[in-house]
């Protein structure tokens, strides 16, 4: 049984570019969230999908959209990016309803913006 | 402003004897408190989690205490294994979100010595 994947491992685009990045949630699972970790400090949650709505979402601009398919895959757009936007994407999935425990990170997309 | 604060970066204890990593947290909605474990180029995996109506959980080499008076956790670590060696997180949430948007603390990287 696969885990969570996320696609690509490493990305580098220049500033004011756009960005997609995917993720395939573990066998099972209905539920994506997205989180942002910039170098030295914790995961910071982005969003979060459900059934292909957006249904929570953290302190972060609209810059920073998503989409989930039907086949729970999900996927996370940056537009217009920043120097700042420079992190490892994590992305984790979970069974509707559960907490905590089911939660399982993939390895996260490390992107670098110059 | 932080509401997880992890306030030491790095810890290091010798193999076998006892670790204790600590987290402080400012939000008192928050009611569900996790351990997370990071590997380099893996995502976080869960370790352990308490839920506020206790004070304490086990499970097997690790325990969690939870002071809900002094918004303090720690994770005791007992004995410790170089394979201990990786960064913690400590992560919250509040029963009136879903249940998985986890504010995480900046992390304490453990290094076990052999």
């Amino acid at each position: 049984d696969a885990g969570v994947t996320q696609s690509p491992t490493h990305l580098i685009k220049t500033r004011g570019q756009q960005v997609t990045l995917r993720c395939s949630p573990k066998s099972g699972h209905d539920t994506v969230s997205w989180y942002q970790q910039a170098l030295g400090q914790g995961p910071q949650f982005i969003f979060q999908y459900y059934e292909e709505e957006e249904r929570q979402r953290g302190n972060f601009p609209d810059r920073f959209s998503g989409h989930q398919f039907p086949n729970y895959s999900s996927e996370l757009n940056v537009n217009a990016l920043l120097l700042g936007d420079s992190a490892l994407y994590l992305c984790a999935s979970s069974l509707e309803g559960r907490r905590g425990e089911t939660q399982y990170f993939g390895p996260g997309t490390r992107l670098l913006v110059l | 402003d932080q509401q997880v604060k992890q306030n030491s970066p790095s810890l290091s204890v010798q193999e076998g004897r006892i670790s204790i990593l600590n987290c402080d947290y400012t939000n008192s909605m928050f009611d569900y408190f996790l351990w997370y474990k990071k590997y380099p180029a893996e995502g976080p995996t869960f370790l352990i989690s308490i839920s506020s109506i206790k004070d304490k959980n086990e499970d097997g080499r690790f325990t969690v205490f939870l002071n809900k008076s002094a918004k303090h956790l720690s994770l005791h670590i007992v004995p410790s294994q170089p394979g201990d060696s990786a960064v913690y997180f400590c992560a919250a949430s509040a029963t009136d979100d879903y249940g998985q948007n986890f504010v995480f603390g900046p992390g304490t990287r453990l290094s076990v010595l052999p």
